[in-house]
This record gives structure tokens, sequence and C-alpha cells, in this order.
């Protein structure tokens, strides 16, 4: 069965430093890996996915096959990056997907 | 324009209640439906799942059922809560054969 593990509960770094969520994952298949983010009041929404191996909000992330991994991975946090992360693989019944516990990120200023 | 509605917010129910969760989507047809749980200290939990009308696939044997009576709604519900139904309750949809996925709002459920 497929799993994805954020080691992390809470983690929390100074404004300017850099930051990096962790994410480990298990899976048979071919992984197809997400990063999802909830800001205070706000709805789950995508941050970014491993397919598109894009950087968005000065995020990237980078499919590690060898180490089953998907760490997020910012250089210089700012206040606005304090959220709840969620990693997830996607792999469930109908293409749903398996989430990590998430981590809770505290950008001080 | 696609969007997710999800209601209530919150609840309280005493245990031995029951539930009924309603989720509607708005500016799709035939989305993949999901609800998600997350119990205290656990990751988001993928509960059931439907891919139609009436057709509902559970991915965890628990005290919850599911229903889809038309496209864009999505029902969970329980005769009888337990204490540890207690939780977060995420709805969300997926276009049919397609990558990505739209959330709702949650609804935080207390069971007491």
């Amino acid at each position: 069965a497929q799993r994805v593990t954020q080691p992390e509960k809470l983690l929390s770094v100074f404004k300017g430093a850099p930051v990096e969520l962790k994410c480990n994952y298990s899976y048979s298949g071919s992984p197809e890996l997400f990063w999802y983010v909830q800001y205070s009041r706000q709805r789950l929404q995508l941050l970014l996915r491993h397919i598109s191996r894009e950087s968005i909000k000065g995020f990237t992330a980078d499919l590690n096959k060898g180490e089953t991994s998907f760490h997020l991975k910012k250089p210089f946090a700012q206040e606005e990056d304090s959220a709840m992360y969620y990693c997830a693989l996607r792999g469930g019944g109908a293409d749903g997907l398996t989430f990590g516990k998430g981590t809770h990120l505290i950008i001080q200023p | 324009s696609q969007t997710i509605h999800q209601w209530p917010a919150t609840l309280v129910q005493p245990v031995g209640s029951p539930l009924s969760l309603e989720c509607t989507v708005e500016g799709t047809s035939n989305p993949n439906l999901y609800w998600y749980r997350q119990a205290a200290g656990r990751g988001l939990q993928l509960l059931f799942y439907s891919v139609g009308i009436g057709q509902i696939s559970s991915e965890v044997p628990q005290n919850l059922s599911a229903s889809r009576p038309q496209d864009r709604q999505f029902i969970l519900s329980s005769k009888k809560l337990l204490l540890s139904d207690s939780g977060f309750y995420l709805c969300a949809w997926s276009p049919t054969g397609q990558r990505g996925y739209t959330f709702g709002s949650g609804t935080r459920l207390t069971v007491v």
C-alpha cells in the first residue's frame, strides 16, 4: 500500500533562512507527487506537482526515486509562507490522493 | 466557473446521533468526488470516492457511509456517531480522467 511520510510536525525558521520540508513516500508503481498548502482560514490548495517541474512562490521540489523523497525547498523564507504543508501521492481509489500528516511551517520575523 | 461547496463549516454532535454532511460541485459534469478525513494527529485519509451517480467505493471500513444521489452531490452520513468520528472532513473533486483536485472548505466535526 502507498504511504506518505512527513517526519516534521512543526518547523520554525527565521525570515530569510532556507526552508526544507521533508517528504518520503512508499509506492510500488511510478509515483505522481504533489505539495498542497493551507494558509490560515483558507482552503487546501495545490502548491506544485512534480510532473510540472515548476517553481511556485519560490518553492521547488525534486522527485528523488532513489531516496523515495519529494522534499519541498525554498532558499529564503518569507513570513507569508507560514502555513500547513501537505505532501500527497496520487494512487488511491479512482486516483484519490494519499496525504502525509502535514508540516506546520512557522516563519518568524 | 467551477466551485465546490461544503457545509456546515463546524458541527458538534452527541454520540449516537446521526450525521449528514453535504458537498456540491458547480460548473462541471461527471466529476470524480472524494471524501477525506483528518483525525487528530493524523494525515488526511481518503474515506470514499465516487466516479458516477450511485457509485461509491470505500477505502477504509468505518462507521460512515457515502451517497451520490446526483451527479454533483456527494453526501457523507452516519446512523450513529462515535467519539472516534471526530475530525476534519474535506470534500474534493477531480475532472474524470484528468489530474488536479479542488477541495472544499471542510467541516470540523466534534462528537461529544
